[in-house]
């Protein structure tokens, strides 16, 4: 079974400073990893994600994400936090070799960028 | 739209009611997915289509549950018989086919429809 692990119901930072929201995964073989973000009264939004090749991976607004296999962590990060990154924020795993196309979503974490 | 679009937004019923939930995907994505989100919780994988099969049906929580793709576009979840407890936003995902139909390309999320069971 896949299921993926977000310690953190909710991250506090300063705007300017850098953010980290934490989550890592438990699944066999090589993992997709996929992180979403959801504004109150809209749609989930996709943000990156990593399928092979570099473990650093960059998206959308400015977000990034290191995959690190040894520690089976996939953290989004942000060098210099703004007001509007205020959201909730999914990770999510999906097995390839299983064949199965779902993705399993975190509990999510509540980023709070204070001004 | 060039979205997910999601009917209805708002959906109240009565226990025991039948209740019907409309996905209308991008057009041109031949993957659709229904995800249930309980408050607090991430979204939970309901049933997959590719085309118009149920490719992976895993996620339904009962046989109270079941959805259509009848042409391979929109869809529809058929909640029967419904319960307090399937008070949640019901989303809906679509993708395309990429990579060489290795699906590694991101979901399309609606903006959901949210059943509360009185």
């Amino acid at each position: 079974a896949q299921s993926v692990a977000q310690p953190e119901d909710q991250v506090n930072v300063a705007e300017g400073n850098p953010l980290t929201v934490k989550c890592t995964y438990s699944v066999s073989g090589n993992p997709y990893l996929f992180w979403y973000v959801q504004y109150p009264n809209r749609g989930l939004q996709f943000l990156l994600k990593y399928i092979t090749g570099d473990n650093l991976v960059k998206g959308s607004y400015g977000f990034e994400a290191e995959f690190n296999k040894s520690q089976t962590s996939f953290h989004l990060k942000k060098p210099s936090a703004l007001v509007s990154d205020s959201a909730l924020y999914f990770c999510a795993v999906r097995a390839p070799h299983t064949g199965r196309r779902a993705l399993t979503f975190g509990s999510g974490t509540r980023l709070q960028v204070q001004p | 739209g060039a979205g997910v679009s999601q009917t209805p937004s708002n959906k109240v019923t009565e226990k025991g009611k039948y209740v019907e939930l409309r996905c209308d995907p991008i057009s041109g994505h031949t993957a659709l997915y229904w995800y249930r989100q309980s408050l607090g919780q991430g979204p939970e994988f309901l049933i997959y289509f590719q085309g118009t099969g149920a490719a992976d049906d895993s996620g339904l929580p009962n046989d109270r549950f079941f959805a259509v793709r009848p042409e391979g576009s929109v869809s529809t979840l058929k909640i029967q018989r419904t319960e307090r407890g399937d008070s949640a936003m019901y989303l809906c995902a679509s993708s395309s086919s990429t990579s060489g139909g290795a699906g590694t390309g991101e979901l399309f999320f609606g903006e959901g429809s949210r059943l509360t069971v009185l």
